[in-house]
């Protein structure tokens, strides 16, 4: 079984100021990891993964998140928060077969105030 | 443009009535994934077909049912609807589970 934990269902930073979305994942396998986001009336859009490669991974619109193991989590992050990514920002699980079923924490919304 | 398509975007009907929800995947991609997603329990899994085979299935109720046809188009037959059953149904499609998914833009599902 699997699943992801998201922690903080809101959290708000100032433009430029740095993001940090975390996310800790339970897994009896070694995982697939991922971050998604969504934008108001839209389908979820993928972000970054990790695939068992570098733990530190590098995604879309600046964002980045670290594989740790040891503390089973997967943060996002990104440097210097833009207006343009307020959304809302799912981690997801997976196993390493073909099923590829994903499993989904609750969501986070990001506010960036001006 | 994701290239995972869904129609109907939207769709009001009354309770009691059944619809079909269809996705057409990304192209040559083989899975597609059908999720439900409301604000009280966040995006579910509902089932999972590869390459016309069902794959794996999760909180799909009984009265759900889908099949990918053929060509990989896949569609969700949802019947005697409740009020309950109102939520946002995305599809997603992806080449394995590895590599992510790709997301249509949704059928927003009222039942009234």
């Amino acid at each position: 079984a699997q699943s992801v934990t998201q922690l903080g269902s809101h959290v708000s930073v100032s433009e430029g100021a740095l993001v940090l979305l975390r996310c800790n994942y339970s897994s009896s396998v070694p995982p697939y990891l991922f971050w998604y986001v969504q934008y108001p009336n839209q389908g979820l859009q993928l972000l970054l993964k990790y695939t068992s490669a570098a733990t530190l991974v590098k995604g879309i619109n600046g964002f980045e998140a670290e594989f740790k193991k040891s503390e089973t989590s997967f943060h996002l992050t990104k440097p210097s928060a833009h207006m343009s990514d307020a959304a809302e920002y799912f981690c997801a699980v997976s196993e390493q077969t073909n099923a590829g079923k994903s499993t989904f924490g609750d969501g986070t919304t990001l506010t960036v105030k001006p | 443009d994701s290239g995972v398509t869904q129609t109907p975007k939207h769709l009001i009907t009354a309770t009691g009535q059944r619809v079909t929800l269809r996705c057409s995947p990304r192209s040559g991609d083989l899975s597609v994934y059908w999720y439900q997603q409301s604000l009280d329990q966040g995006l579910q899994f509902l089932i999972q077909y590869y390459n016309g085979e069902e794959r794996a299935k999760g909180n799909i109720l009984e009265r759900f049912s889908a099949q990918q046809f053929p060509d990989l188009h896949s569609e969700l037959n949802l019947s005697s609807l409740e009020l309950g059953d109102s939520a946002l149904y995305f599809c997603a499609s992806s080449v394995q589970g590895g590599y992510g998914y790709t997301f249509g833009s949704g059928t927003r599902l009222t039942v009234v």
